[in-house]
């Protein structure tokens, strides 16, 4: 049975530092992982999604790697910001389901 | 472009009523699928639903159930609502499986 972790469950940080989240998964027959993150009561944005062949994708300040036989992904975020502050979560496609972990409460303090 | 749209925004209702929840999908998406996140837990998946049919179901009693449309917009069904049904009900659709998934904003629903 596929299970996500991601650690650490909250973090808080002044502005302008890098940072980075961590994701590991036990079953490493994975189609695809997604990184996603969720404002207050809100939906869920899409970040970055790497496909099972791929070791890394980026977009603007976020960088997310995947290391499929360790199951182990990371999201780095340069340079965060007040507004990067929402949870993070990551998900990997598997079993014809997304399957989530529990996320990273991020704070960035101005 | 639009994105995914889930309604009502918010549904209020009273134990052992039922409640339905519409998603419609960004245009050329045809996978649905639609998971439950009550407060303080994580995402748990509900339902898939791909080309009008079920494809895959979570781990939800028969009470939980839904449909997809022709036009691939989906309804989630909630037959005799608990107290602990209240949740946030989350929608994402995809192009197919295996592709990146988006999510609509949700549907807050409240079981008084």
């Amino acid at each position: 049975k596929q299970e996500v972790t991601q650690i650490p469950a909250a973090l808080s940080v002044p502005e302008g530092e890098n940072l980075v989240l961590n994701c590991s998964f036990t079953d490493s027959a994975i189609y695809n992982l997604q990184w996603f993150r969720q404002d207050p009561g809100k939906g869920l944005t899409s970040l970055l999604l790497i496909q099972s062949s791929q070791r890394e994708q980026t977009s603007g300040r976020l960088n997310a790697s995947l290391d499929k036989s360790s199951g182990r992904s990371t999201l780095y975020i340069a340079a965060s910001q007040p507004g990067d502050s929402a949870t993070y979560l990551c998900a990997v496609d598997s079993s014809y389901k997304l399957i989530f972990g529990s996320g990273t409460r991020l704070l960035v303090r101005p | 472009e639009a994105g995914v749209t889930q309604s009502p925004t918010h549904l209020i209702k009273t134990r052992g009523q039922q409640a339905t929840l519409r998603c419609s999908p960004i245009s050329g998406h045809t996978s649905v699928y639609w998971y439950q996140q009550a407060l303080g837990l994580g995402l748990q998946f509900l339902l898939w639903y791909d080309e009008g049919e079920e494809r895959n179901r979570g781990n939800f009693p028969p009470r939980f159930s839904g449909r997809q449309f022709p036009n691939y917009s989906s309804e989630l069904n909630v037959n005799a609502l608990e107290l602990e049904d209240s949740a946030l009900y989350l929608c994402a659709t995809m192009t197919g499986s295996a592709t990146e998934a988006f999510f609509g904003q949700g549907t807050r629903l409240t079981v008084v």
